[in-house]
């Protein structure tokens, strides 16, 4: 079955790019017709969409991140990526990835990245 | 953007309770309306999708209902495992939106 892996830096500094990448495994990336999304909720708080990328690259953003997010596949690598400029401490959350097109399933672990100096 | 509610924010119960949480949406979504449930630490895991439509895996004591801006999930003969928080989601239109949870506590 599908699985789902987050990876990249739990620590960010302000102002800086936050980057993660979305490693699938036990299937690839390219099978069925999905989207694959980024959502991220911070502590105590609930989920926020932030996007997805279809296997053709192409993309929706939720417009409160849009113009400072990028997301991106690599169908070779069987990888998705998450790219958030100009952090600020308001985006410290856990970032999960998920497949999907309409709903999520499955979901990685998540992953805690920490906006600070 | 669609604006999702839920109520109650968190609710008691005991096992073998019946639960309902309802979730209402500032604009139709039709039927594309999902479920997930999430425990402390760990990811959400979705639950129903297609306004009724159990995912496979889940227990039959979950269920879903509504249209349009209200719906209903029920949890019927409440197990142990089953306390966490739970979230709607529209998938009617871009961007997809979440309710704020409804804790199920002991």
């Amino acid at each position: 079955q599908v699985q789902l892996q987050e990876s990249g830096p739990r620590l960010v500094k302000p102002s800086q790019t936050l980057s993660l990448t979305c490693t699938v495994s036990g299937g690839s990336i390219l099978t069925a017709n999905y989207y694959w999304s980024w959502i991220r909720q911070p502590a105590g708080k609930g989920l926020e969409w932030i996007g997805r990328v279809y296997t053709t690259g192409i993309t929706n953003y939720n417009p409160s991140l849009e113009s400072r997010v990028t997301i991106s596949v690599d169908t070779s690598k069987n990888q998705f990526s998450l790219s958030l400029s100009s952090v600020t401490a308001a985006d410290t959350a856990v970032y999960y990835c998920a497949r999907g097109s309409l709903t999520m399933d499955p979901w990685g672990q998540g992953t805690l990245v920490t906006v600070s100096s | 953007d669609i604006q999702m509610t839920q109520s109650p924010s968190s609710v008691s119960a005991s096992v073998g309770d019946r639960v309902s949480i309802t979730c209402q949406a500032s604009q139709d979504v039709t039927y594309y309306l999902a479920w997930y449930q999430q425990k402390p630490g760990k990811a959400p895991r979705l639950l129903i999708y297609g306004t009724s439509s159990l995912q496979s895996g889940v227990p039959s004591r979950f269920s879903g209902s509504g249209s349009g801006t209200e719906f209903t999930l029920t949890i019927s003969n409440l197990q142990p495992e089953d306390f966490a928080t739970y979230y709607c989601q529209q998938a009617n239109s871009l961007p997809y939106s979440f309710g704020p949870g409804t804790k199920v506590e002991i």
